[in-house]
């Protein structure tokens, strides 16, 4: 299976962009990335995801690494509407199962 | 367009009793259906998984099981709750494939006393 790790909790400032680090080093050459975010007491919010490219939506962009163990979420102007715990998942090949790690919180501050 | 419903949005129940959260999800065909529980301040854990009717996968012995009557509905039973049963608990579809994202409802907040 591929795991994913992400820092516990990460600050950032109102109108700075965050960046939100995932490694995904035992990851297949099919498999993609997700992100999803969870605003407290809500079901997870999908932000975007990518397999080799970077991805880039109008909630945010998505950084892979060449060698595709890593990659990094970019809120380019986080507001505190996006304070939320992030999640980085990836599908575990050849089944339909969906894994989810602890995530990583985010709080923008003023 | 899709939309999932989950229901009830909070539930108390007492130790021992039986338990029957629904999920449906409405304009698509044969999703894969997920069902997630989430204990106060940690992360999602997969519990069940099904891609298509009766076919459940369990992720995670317990006291609690899974049924997919038909294509667009999917059950999270107990037959007597336990304590740690407790937990907010999150219905999602996708559709299958390498890179469908997954659509969650917005959960069910269960404390068992």
């Amino acid at each position: 299976d591929a795991k994913t790790t992400q820092p516990p909790s990460m600050d950032c400032a109102e109108g700075r962009a965050a960046n939100l680090p995932c490694n995904h080093s035992t990851i297949s050459g099919n498999e993609y990335v997700y992100w999803y975010r969870q605003i407290h007491s809500q079901g997870p919010q999908y932000i975007i995801h990518g397999l080799k490219n970077n991805e880039t939506n109008e909630m945010a962009s998505l950084i892979i690494t060449e060698d595709r163990k890593s990659s990094t979420l970019i809120l380019p102007h986080a507001t505190l509407r996006d304070t939320a715990v992030y999640y980085c998942i990836v599908r575990v090949s050849n089944t339909d199962k969906l894994i989810f790690g602890t995530g990583t919180r985010l709080q923008v501050f003023p | 367009s899709q939309t999932i419903h989950q229901w009830p949005a909070t539930l108390v129940q007492p130790v021992g009793s039986p338990l029957s959260l629904e999920c449906t999800v409405e304009g698509t065909s044969n999703p894969n259906l997920y069902w997630y529980r989430q204990a106060a301040g940690r992360g999602l854990q997969l519990l069940f998984y099904s891609v298509g009717i009766g076919q459940i996968s369990s992720e995670v012995p317990q006291n609690l099981s899974a049924s997919r009557p038909q294509d667009r509905q999917f059950i999270l039973s107990s037959k007597k709750l336990l304590l740690s049963d407790s937990g907010f608990y999150l219905c999602a579809w996708r559709m299958s494939g390498l890179s469908a994202e997954a659509f969650f409802g917005q959960g069910t907040r269960l404390t068992v006393v």
